[in-house]
C-alpha cells in the first residue's frame, strides 16, 4: 500500500461548492503538506502543518482551510470553489530533524472547477 | 513567489548521452533538493545538498551546489528513456522549515 495516500484522485465541481481533499499517510511523519500544482508553476505551499496541533498558511492560503484530524490525517477545504482554483493538489510528508529533511508526496488530486 | 529557477524550462536528447539541468535561487539555504515528477504523478525525492557540501552522487546522478553564485546543477549520465520526467530543484531556507520549488525541467530522452 502507498504511504501517501489522497482521496479523491479526480474531481469535478461547479463554482462556488465547497469540497474537501483527504490525505492519509502510513509513514508516522509529523509533518504535513498541501501544494498545487499549476502547468509552467512548479508546486506552490498552501498550507502546511508540523504536528496536530500546529498549522501554518504557506505562499497561497486564500481561499483554502485545513484541518489536522489526526497525526496521519491532514484535510484540505475550499469553501466556496472557483475557476481558478482548478489544478493537481499533491499531500506531503516528512520527518523532522537533520537528515530527514526529505518530502514524499502523495499521488495529487485533479480538480476542475467548472 | 519561487525561489528557485531551473534552466532549461526543457530539454531533449538521446539515450545515452548526459543531462543537465540548472536551478538558481535567491536566498541563503539550509539545503537544496532534487525531486522528479513523472507525467501527473506525485514528486519522488532524487538527492539533497547541504549548504556546506559542494557535490554530492547518486548512482547515475551528480548534483553541484555553488552557494556563491546561489546555484545547483543536477547531472544525469548515461539517459535512459525511463529517465524522460519533470525535474524540480526545492530550498529550505536558513531557520526554516519547508520547501520552495522551482518551476522545473521537463526532460525528454528519445530512444
Amino acid at each position: 500500500d502507498a504511504d501517501v495516500t489522497q482521496t479523491p484522485r479526480n474531481r469535478i465541481t461547479k463554482t462556488g461548492k465547497r469540497i474537501m481533499l483527504e490525505c492519509s499517510q502510513t509513514k508516522g511523519h509529523d509533518r504535513m503538506y498541501w501544494y498545487r500544482q499549476d502547468p509552467g508553476l512548479g508546486l506552490r505551499l498552501i498550507y502546511y502543518s508540523f504536528d496536530v496541533k500546529d498549522i501554518n498558511k504557506g505562499e497561497i492560503s486564500d481561499g483554502y482551510s485545513v484541518s489536522r484530524q489526526a497525526q496521519a490525517k491532514f484535510s484540505l477545504s475550499l469553501e466556496s470553489a472557483i475557476p481558478n482554483q482548478t489544478a493537481l493538489y499533491f499531500c506531503a510528508t516528512s520527518d523532522h530533524g537533520t537528515g530527514r529533511e526529505t518530502q514524499y508526496f502523495g499521488p495529487g488530486t485533479r480538480l476542475l472547477v467548472l | 513567489s519561487q525561489q528557485g529557477e531551473e534552466d532549461p524550462q526543457a530539454l531533449s536528447i538521446q539515450e545515452g548521452e548526459n543531462a543537465t539541468m540548472n536551478c538558481s535561487y535567491k536566498t541563503s539555504i539550509n539545503n537544496l533538493q532534487w525531486y522528479r515528477q513523472n507525467s501527473g504523478r506525485g514528486l519522488v525525492h532524487l538527492i539533497l545538498i547541504r549548504s556546506n557540501e559542494r557535490e554530492k552522487h547518486s548512482g547515475r546522478l551528480r548534483v553541484t551546489l555553488d552557494t556563491s553564485k546561489k546555484s545547483s546543477s543536477l547531472l544525469i549520465t548515461a539517459s535512459r528513456a525511463a529517465d524522460t520526467a519533470s525535474y524540480f530543484c526545492a530550498t529550505a531556507t536558513l531557520g526554516g522549515n519547508k520547501l520552495v520549488f522551482g518551476a522545473g525541467t521537463i526532460l525528454r530522452v528519445k530512444s
